[in-house]
């Protein structure tokens, strides 16, 4: 199955640095979805984007849908500790009902 | 509202023995995608249904893989006979999504499987 580009593949920083990922795609999607995934348990939308151009905020999250509809990145500000885990892109198209999954980025946070 | 709700959430088996996975998607969703995920091999789509009809199974690994969606509030993953490779995390996610619309994916806490 198609695979989304994900980067960076890992990060270590410092708790109170900002943070930054984006997925590329040779397809263009309608639907952009961000994840987080704790050790354990399943993945947990965080933000979903649905226009070209979109930016989305959800608290120190925000998420872009590229203009080009093939890309979206994920930035968290001001991390903190409670921000380790993996985060998944995710992308959709129009007609069909099929998600596609980045490779996933794994974030420390540094306390 | 409750989730999607996975059962077993882990499950130790010996090789050869048949493994049943089940999948209760939210309320209202129209379609059901299972997948399964590895440390070499991340997210993988093992087979969505939509409207309870499976529509791509092209994920599913082999013929030892097999699942069914008997309502639109229940379905199965079995796996028979099991094998070593088949140890993994196996998620169920459920969407609501009307033709041409977006949808959201929502995942269940998954099910650890382990074959010895």
């Amino acid at each position: 199955g198609q695979q989304l580009n994900q980067s960076p593949q890992s990060m270590f920083i410092q708790e109170g640095e900002d943070v930054s990922m984006n997925c590329t795609s040779s397809s263009i999607f309608n639907t952009w979805l961000w994840y987080k995934q704790d050790p354990g348990e399943g993945p947990v939308l965080l933000i979903a984007l649905y226009k070209a151009g979109e930016l989305t905020s959800n608290g120190r999250l925000t998420a872009q849908f590229g203009i080009t509809r093939k890309d979206s990145f994920l930035n968290i500000s001001a991390s903190i500790p409670s921000d380790v885990g993996i985060y998944f892109c995710a992308g959709q198209g129009r007609i069909v009902n099929q998600f596609y999954f980045g490779t996933g980025t794994s974030l420390t946070v540094i306390p | 509202d409750a989730g999607v709700i996975q059962s077993p959430r882990h499950e130790v088996t010996e090789m050869g023995q048949e493994v049943t996975l089940r999948c209760k998607p939210i309320s209202g969703h129209n379609s059901l995608f299972w997948y399964r995920q590895t440390m070499m091999r991340g997210l993988e789509l093992l087979i969505y249904f939509n409207n309870n009809v499976p529509i791509d199974d092209s994920g599913m690994p082999e013929d030892r893989f097999s699942a069914k969606m008997p309502n639109a509030s229940f379905s199965t993953l079995k796996i028979q006979p099991s094998e070593p490779r088949d140890s993994a995390v196996y998620f169920c996610a459920s969407s609501f999504k009307l033709a041409g619309g977006p949808g959201e994916l929502f995942f269940g806490e998954g099910s650890r499987l382990t074959v010895l």
